[in-house]
């Protein structure tokens, strides 16, 4: 019974490096999100997806980019990583009728 | 301009005593509420919600109260426990799936 599995889980990047973070569901659902959580600022939509092959910007898609090829994979892509990107990153899923997320445990990034 | 605030940055309770969160809104589309606990190193997880017709929502010690007209609502937790000491964070719904979430309350609970 996994729901929402993030990975990796911590990660450091010098400033200009690119990496990929990976979301994966097990529950169907066909809603996923990516927020960023920053201290004071609580959870920021990044990027979200409504569907397989279906993705739209949500309030910070700045710096990022994102893929859903795959019902259950959501990815988030950081092409050249800047400091102000250190932030802790959560992916979230949800179903259609149920305005609840289920939310992986996090990645916690840093760019130096 | 943040949508969902939550002015209190950290609350500290006894144990036994209520816990009382608040959060203002100002989209008046927003539709639905939900409020979500996270400990340190884990995800949020799902607490309680309300939807915009009704004023309560009960689920054991936990009861959210919705004001549409002051755009307010607050979390009591009666009573509190030390693991309710958490990251509390409010959030709210409008058109789609998307939520919008405050900057979250720090609860600690003295035993």
């Amino acid at each position: 019974n996994a729901g929402v599995t993030q990975t990796p889980k911590f990660r450091v990047l010098k400033t200009g490096q690119s990496m990929t973070l990976l979301c994966a569901q097990d529950m169907n659902h066909e809603y996923m999100y990516w927020y960023r959580q920053d201290p004071g600022m609580g959870l920021r939509l990044i990027h979200y997806s409504v569907g397989e092959g279906t993705t739209a910007k949500g309030e910070v898609p700045d710096g990022y980019n994102v893929s859903r090829l795959k019902k259950q994979n959501f990815l988030l892509g950081l092409e050249s990583a800047a400091p102000s990107q250190t932030s802790v990153y959560f992916c979230a899923s949800s179903s259609v009728n149920l305005y609840g997320y289920t939310f992986g445990s996090g990645t916690r990034l840093t760019v130096v | 301009d943040q949508q969902v605030k939550q002015n209190s940055p950290s609350l500290s309770v006894q144990e036994g005593r209520i816990s009382i969160l608040n959060c203002d809104y100002t989209n008046s589309m927003f539709d639905y509420f939900l409020w979500y606990k996270k400990y340190p190193a884990e995800g949020p997880t799902f607490l309680i919600s309300i939807s915009s017709i009704k004023d309560k929502n009960e689920d054991g010690r936990f009861t959210v109260f919705l004001n549409k007209s002051a755009k307010h609502l607050s979390l009591h937790i009666v009573p509190s426990q030390p693991g309710d000491s958490a990251v509390y964070f409010c959030a709210a719904k409008a058109a789609g799936n998307k939520l919008t979430f405050g900057g979250g309350t720090r609860v600690l609970v003295k035993p």
